[in-house]
């Protein structure tokens, strides 16, 4: 069972560009997290997402940042225009139903913000 | 939620278990405590979880006081790939929505 993959692992884009990461949950899964982690801080809370539906986005800046969980492939977190402030690792997480508080993390894709 | 409080940095020699202690004073009865971990560069990992009872998987222990004001997470024979920052969450129940709230953790360095 493939576990939480993310890609691309590295993605770099000019100030003003945008930014799009991509999560497929593990298979079963249908609910999926993105989170958030800036050089030398803790891992923030972005958004939660069942398919097709935001549940909590709490922690989603206002702007920019957009997220979606169709119901055929993976989850995306675009983020349009990006600032150099962008530059951080983007962790996705899943979950089976009925257990949101265990979560499998994938690798993450670290952007860069040039 | 409950807040925690974990101690910045821990040291641990290879070989031998390491003790990870948590305080959680304010837990309510509804609430579980959740451990996990992220090595460096890599995406957090679950490693346990516990109500009231000691639990036991095959990487750690989770042992809880009685009166549930704090837990230590136990991992035996603790090895150099065990080093890493670990995080103690309190949330409530296992089916519940809730958003992960992850500190600042207790470093743990595993020292040949």
């Amino acid at each position: 069972n493939a576990g939480v993959m993310q890609n691309p692992r590295h993605l770099v884009r000019r100030r003003g560009q945008e930014a799009r990461l991509r999560c497929s949950p593990m298979k079963g899964h249908s609910h999926v997290y993105w989170y958030r982690q800036l050089p030398e801080e803790g891992l923030k809370f972005m958004v939660y997402l069942q398919k097709e539906n935001i549940i909590d986005e709490s922690g989603m800046p206002k702007e920019r940042f957009s997220a979606e969980f169709p119901k055929e492939g993976p989850s995306i977190l675009r983020i349009q225009q990006v600032v150099r402030g962008d530059s951080a690792a983007y962790f996705c997480a899943s979950s089976p139903i009925g257990q949101q508080n265990i979560q499998y993390f994938g690798a993450g894709t670290r952007l860069s913000v040039l | 939620d409950a807040k925690t409080t974990q101690p910045t940095s821990m040291d641990c020699a290879e070989g031998r278990a390491a003790n990870l202690p948590c305080n959680h004073s304010t837990i309510s009865g509804n609430e579980y405590v959740y451990w996990y971990r992220q090595i460096h560069s890599q995406g957090p990992q679950y490693i346990i979880h516990g109500l009231k009872n000691n639990e036991t998987n095959e990487m750690a222990s989770l042992i809880i006081t009685e009166d549930r004001k704090s837990s230590t997470l136990i991992l035996p024979h603790a090895t150099l790939r065990d080093t890493a920052v670990y995080y103690c969450i309190v949330r409530v129940g296992n089916s519940g929505y809730s958003t992960l709230t992850f500190g600042k953790g207790t470093m743990l360095l595993v020292s040949p």
